[in-house]
């Protein structure tokens, strides 16, 4: 059975501090991974994705994640954060390559300037 | 191009009503599932359909049904509302392997039971 750890309710961080949001999962099969965002009063967006090939994917708004199989871990980081950053952000995994994304209980991130 | 529509955005109900939410999209996608989120808990499967036909439950099934007569759209019906339902729900929609795209979702259903 899959399932997905998100390390941190809430993280803060000040403008321009390396983000670093942490995801654990477990998988009975080869994952997919994915980082969601939403921002305040919207949908999902998707920020990024790895399924096979290079574990360091980079997404949208300069965030990137690296896949490490051997740690479980598929943790989300920004160099510089940005006000903008501020939201709540999701780790999902997939059950196999056929729908039904599982979800982390999510983590809001706060920036201050 | 709309992507999933989701509608109402906003919804008041009192115990024991039955409603049905919307769920539209206009990708072509085969996968199509409902969410509800609830504070601290992320997101959890409702129900979910790989095709016009075919649908099956998630992991909170109970208190909802769905049906799908079309490729484009996915209703959720409440039979009989009850303040434990009061939640936000997302529909969302991929391509039947998620790892090409991942999903797209809906912007929202808020609904609140009294």
């Amino acid at each position: 059975a899959q399932s997905v750890t998100q390390l941190g309710s809430h993280v803060s961080v000040s403008e321009g501090a390396l983000v670093l949001l942490r995801c654990n999962y477990s998988s009975s099969v080869p994952p997919y991974l994915f980082w969601y965002v939403q921002y305040p009063n919207q949908g999902l967006q998707l920020l990024l994705k790895y399924t096979t090939g290079a574990t360091l994917v980079k997404g949208i708004n300069g965030f990137e994640a690296e896949f490490k199989k051997s740690e479980t871990s598929f943790h989300l980081t920004k160099p510089s954060a940005h006000m903008s950053d501020a939201a709540e952000y999701f780790c999902a995994v997939s059950r196999g390559s056929q729908g039904n994304l599982i979800f982390g209980k999510g983590t809001k991130l706060s920036v201050k300037p | 191009n709309a992507g999933v529509t989701q509608t109402p955005k906003f919804q008041v109900l009192k115990t024991g009503q039955s409603m049905t939410l919307q769920c539209a999209q206009d990708m072509n996608h085969e996968y199509m599932s409902w969410y509800r989120q609830d504070p601290g808990m992320g997101l959890r499967l409702i129900h979910y359909s790989v095709g016009a036909g075919i649908t099956d439950q998630g992991e909170v099934p109970n208190g909802y049904n769905v049906s799908r007569s079309t490729t484009e759209d996915f209703p959720l019906r409440l039979l009989s509302a009850a303040p434990s339902q009061t939640s936000v729900y997302f529909c969302a929609s991929s391509y039947l392997l998620v790892g090409r795209e991942g999903y797209t979702f809906g912007s929202g259903t808020r609904l609140t039971v009294v």
